[in-house]
C-alpha cells in the first residue's frame, strides 16, 4: 500500500514567495524525511523529524508533522531558484523495518 | 562532510548480460540500501543489508539480484540478466542505525538495458 503522498504534484511560484508542499500518510510512522531532487539527480536529505516532534526547522526550510492527522508539511521561506527541484516526502513503515517508503514528490518550480 | 559514492554514474548494457553497480557508503554507518527510480516515477526500495545480511526486501528484489559487500567499504548490486524495465537510476543509501535514522543517499548509478 502507498504511504507518503504529496500535495501538490506540482507547484509554480515567484521568487522570494514561500512553497508550502504536504505529505499524507496512511500508517503509524516513527518518523518523517523530506528529500529534495534535482532534475536526473540524487537525492539530498534535508529534515527528519519524530513522531514525538511537531515542528522541526533547517535554516529556510520548516517542517511540521501532525500525527492525529497523518500529515506533514514543508515550507521553504524565500524561494530562491536553486529550490527548483522535486521534494519527496519518505516515512518508515509500521513493522518498524529499514525500508522507507516515498511518495510521488512535488515539483517546485521557482520562477526567476 | 562524509558522502556516499556511485559507480559508474550511467551503465548501458544489452538485455541478459550481467551488470555490477558499485557503492561507498559513509564509513561509520551500518545500515545498506538500495533503491531504484524508474523514470518519471518515485522511489522504489529494493533491499536493506546490515551485519552482513539482507535485513529486508521488496517483491522487486527477485532472483536476479543479489547484493553483497566484498570487502570493509564497497557494497554492490548484481544484476544477473537484466531486463529492459530494469532500465532505471539505482540510488545507494546508507544510515547509522536503521529506520530511527536519516538514509543518505549517493548519486546514484543510471542504468540503461537495450
Amino acid at each position: 500500500s502507498q504511504q507518503g503522498e504529496e500535495d501538490p504534484q506540482a507547484l509554480s511560484i515567484q521568487e522570494g514567495e514561500n512553497a508550502t508542499m504536504n505529505c499524507s500518510y496512511k500508517t503509524s510512522i516513527n518518523n518523517l524525511q523530506w528529500y529534495r531532487q534535482n532534475s536526473g539527480r540524487g537525492l539530498v536529505h534535508l529534515i527528519l523529524i519524530r513522531s514525538n516532534e511537531r515542528e522541526k526547522h533547517s535554516g529556510r526550510l520548516r517542517v511540521t508533522l501532525d500525527t492525529s492527522k497523518k500529515s506533514s508539511s514543508l515550507l521553504i521561506t524565500a524561494s530562491r531558484a536553486a529550490d527548483t527541484a522535486s521534494y519527496f516526502c519518505a516515512t518508515d513503515t509500521e513493522n518498524r523495518d529499514d525500508k522507507i517508503i516515498f511518495g510521488k514528490g512535488t515539483r517546485l518550480h521557482i520562477l526567476p | 562532510e562524509p558522502e556516499v559514492t556511485q559507480t559508474p554514474s550511467h551503465q548501458v548494457t544489452q538485455m541478459g548480460q550481467e551488470v555490477i553497480l558499485r557503492c561507498v557508503p559513509i564509513s561509520n554507518h551500518l545500515y545498506f540500501y538500495w533503491y531504484r527510480q524508474i523514470l518519471g516515477q518515485k522511489v522504489e526500495f529494493l533491499v536493506s543489508f546490515y551485519n552482513n545480511e539482507i535485513s529486508e526486501k521488496s517483491e522487486i528484489f527477485d532472483d536476479q539480484f543479489s547484493v553483497e559487500r566484498p570487502d570493509g567499504s564497497n557494497f554492490t548490486l548484481k544484476i544477473r540478466s537484466t531486463k529492459l524495465e530494469d532500465s532505471a537510476m539505482y540510488f545507494c543509501a546508507s544510515s547509522e542505525s536503521g529506520s530511527d535514522n536519516e538514509q543518505f543517499f549517493g548519486p546514484g548509478t543510471r542504468l540503461t538495458v537495450l
